[in-house]
């Protein structure tokens, strides 16, 4: 079946690295998404990779995909009080309209 | 106004009221969604519109009632809901549909059904 799994919550102090981890079921994903939902608003699409690479950088945002585990991270460099949100994993599946989401893990950054 | 827009963004409501929820994108998309998120739940897509016509209800209950008039706005009509339908609704757009997910979303409209 279709199931995007991540934890919860993590914490990380102002000016480390944040990882945010996420494990997927289905193998024919055509893309995988990061968004984040800030309090009271919708969610915003950070970025996304095409399963059939490896990793995509941007500015501080790096995304690594692991196929063969079916794993993707979100690696936030220099995290900063303005990443505080809930950080959603998604997969689209080929000819499907439906994005599957994950719960969400919540980012708290302590000072 | 730009992006994606719901109103209203707060709505509480009895279980035999009807309401409607309304959401207007201004980005010239051909495909429209309404998603429902609850507290420790994914997110869950319940109708896609692409060019005003239906193309997608994943079992929804026929208490939610969707229309699409043209392909920049989306309405929710709700009648004698339940309690467990409290939740936020979002709205989505994309340039098409299967559109590589660059799905832009409102705020939302956070319901409470009394």
């Amino acid at each position: 079946g279709e199931d995007v799994e991540q934890s919860l919550f993590l914490s990380v102090r102002e000016g480390d690295s944040s990882v945010i981890n996420c494990t997927y079921t289905d193998s024919s994903s055509t893309y995988l998404y990061w968004y984040k939902q800030e309090p009271g608003a919708g969610l915003q699409l950070l970025t996304y990779i095409f399963s059939n690479m490896d990793m995509k950088q941007d500015q501080r945002l790096t995304v690594l995909l692991n196929k063969k585990d079916k794993h993707l991270s979100l690696r936030i460099a220099d995290t900063q009080t303005g990443d505080s949100a809930i950080y959603f994993c998604a997969e689209s599946i080929l000819g499907d309209d439906k994005i599957i989401f994950g719960k969400g893990t919540r980012l708290h950054i302590l000072p | 106004e730009t992006g994606v827009t719901q109103t209203p963004r707060h709505l509480v409501m009895g279980m035999t009221n009807k309401k409607s929820l309304k959401c207007e994108q201004h980005l010239g998309h051909n495909a429209m969604y309404w998603y429902k998120q609850s507290a420790k739940k994914p997110l869950e897509l319940m109708f896609v519109y692409s060019l005003e016509e239906r193309v997608e209800n994943n079992s929804v209950p026929s208490r939610f009632s969707p229309e699409c008039p043209n392909s920049s706005h989306l309405f929710l009509h709700l009648h004698t809901l339940q309690p467990e339908d409290s939740a936020l609704y979002l709205c989505a757009s994309s340039q098409e549909r299967l559109s590589r997910g660059e799905q832009f979303f409102g705020p939302g409209t956070r319901l409470t059904v009394l």
